[in-house]
């Protein structure tokens, strides 16, 4: 995972935005993802966006794509309690068939 | 409608010891991938499989063996456990959606003493 690099950990305040920052370094990257791991429960897909954009809006969730820098971030707005979670950065590449390589994940805790 | 499962949920095994760790999904994917995941390392893949009878290795294969004579069952074998195969292992499967989302089962958390 050492090519999608992301901080090991996130503070925020109940009720404030959450913004958890990625970078990669392929740039034939094609999808890109976030992953959202719960305690003691595998990974789910939280959003993806594809290459040619450079940002994807659902619900609380943006994601923004700086492909000149190979920026990736997630902002989920008006941060709860149930948004506690190991947060995974992914890329697919264009050469590598089906598989994902993920970065080491971002524990987001959130206080009141 | 069980998706994706893993057993042994937990297990406990000596050093030394042959351990295989089960997944099974129930929607016919082609591609399903062994992970291992550690504080600091995130995941990490350890084998992979395209279809039946099709393997290939990861970013860590050593010490781990795999097989998949039926599509939906991808076993993973510890041929002789090390402490530093300590970890939680997961398993995704991967089907024709054009994103490539890959989902996931609930893990196995290993340890070899």
């Amino acid at each position: 995972g050492e090519d999608v690099e992301q901080s090991l950990f996130l503070s925020v305040r109940e009720g404030d935005s959450s913004v958890i920052n990625c970078t990669y370094t392929d740039s034939s990257s094609t999808y890109l993802y976030w992953y959202k791991q719960e305690p003691g429960a595998g990974l789910q897909l939280l959003t993806y966006i594809f290459s040619n954009m450079d940002m994807k809006q659902d619900q609380r969730l943006t994601v923004l794509l700086n492909k000149k820098d190979k920026h990736l971030s997630l902002r989920i707005a008006d941060t709860q309690t149930g948004d506690s979670a190991i947060y995974f950065c992914a890329e697919k590449r264009y050469s590598s068939a089906s598989k994902i390589i993920f970065g080491s994940g971002t524990r987001l805790s959130i206080r009141p | 409608d069980a998706g994706i499962t893993q057993s042994p949920r937990y297990k406990i095994t000596e050093t030394g010891r042959q351990v295989t760790l089960m997944c099974h999904q129930t929607w016919s994917h082609s591609y399903m991938f062994w992970y291992r995941q550690d504080l600091g390392h995130g995941l990490r893949l350890i084998y992979y499989s395209a279809a039946a009878d099709i393997t290939d290795k990861g970013e860590v294969p050593d010490g781990y063996v795999v097989s998949r004579s039926k599509t939906e069952n991808f076993p993973l074998t510890l041929e002789s456990a090390t402490r530093s195969q300590t970890s939680v292992y997961f398993c995704a499967s991967t089907g024709t959606e054009v994103s490539y989302e890959q989902y996931f089962g609930p893990g196995t958390r290993l340890t070899v003493t």
